[in-house]
């Protein structure tokens, strides 16, 4: 058992370009999340993922950032036109069914924008 | 709504003390509760949960926490710290473990030599 993947480890982008981050969750595991993690703010919730589905994007600013699941082995998540108030390390996790279950997540990837 | 509270934003300890971080939280109802632990580059860890019975859970590595419902409060304490300890250790809550936790803001723990 892998863990939970998240490539790539680091991105450096251009303030005004598009970064696209990647989750391979546990296999088995039927939800995924994405949180944003900064010294400032701390953890952060975005989105949930359940079997799939989009379940809670509370936490997503609204007009550049999106998250996909489109199959069962990977999530993505999608910033546009990035600034740098969007550096920060971003963790996806995954867990499986049932109540009191253990949340695993990846070591993240860590988004410098210059 | 659900909150969750670390006092303490660093600790120091010598190393071979005992520890005790705290974490304090609001839910009307007593929420899944857990511990995780953050290395340096690392993703988080679990450390340890609580849902029900015995009041006082084991977890990895000789850390233990004590839920109080009284005090709303689910405290993590190790008996002896080692330097390999030094992390920051995140208290959260959850309703659902399949749904989103709700984060504390973090205890980052200082082993002196």
């Amino acid at each position: 058992n892998a863990g939970v993947i998240q490539t790539p480890r680091h991105k450096v982008t251009g303030k005004g370009q598009e970064a696209t981050l990647w989750c391979e969750p546990i296999s088995g595991h039927s939800a995924v999340f994405w949180y944003r993690q900064t010294i400032v703010q701390g953890l952060e919730f975005l989105t949930y993922f359940r079997n799939q589905a989009p379940i809670d994007d509370s936490g997503m600013p609204k007009e550049r950032f999106s998250a996909q699941m489109p199959n069962q082995s990977h999530s993505t998540l999608k910033i546009q036109s990035t600034q740098p108030q969007d550096s920060a390390v971003y963790l996806c996790a995954s867990s499986s069914t049932g109540g009191g279950t253990e949340v695993f997540f990846g070591k993240g990837t860590r988004l410098t924008v210059v | 709504a659900q909150s969750v509270t670390q006092p303490d934003a660093r600790v120091t300890v010598s190393e071979g003390a005992s520890l005790q971080l705290r974490c304090k939280y609001s839910s009307s109802v007593t929420p899944y509760l857990f511990w995780y632990v953050q290395y340096p580059r690392q993703g988080l860890q679990l450390l340890l949960k609580y849902y029900s019975g015995d009041p006082v859970v084991q977890g990895v590595n000789g850390f233990e926490a004590e839920f109080s419902k009284s005090n709303s409060s689910f405290h993590l304490r190790k008996a002896s710290v080692h330097w390999s300890d030094s992390a920051v250790y995140f208290c959260a809550v959850s309703m659902d473990s399949n749904y989103q936790l709700i984060w504390g803001s973090g205890t980052k723990l200082i082993i002196k030599p």
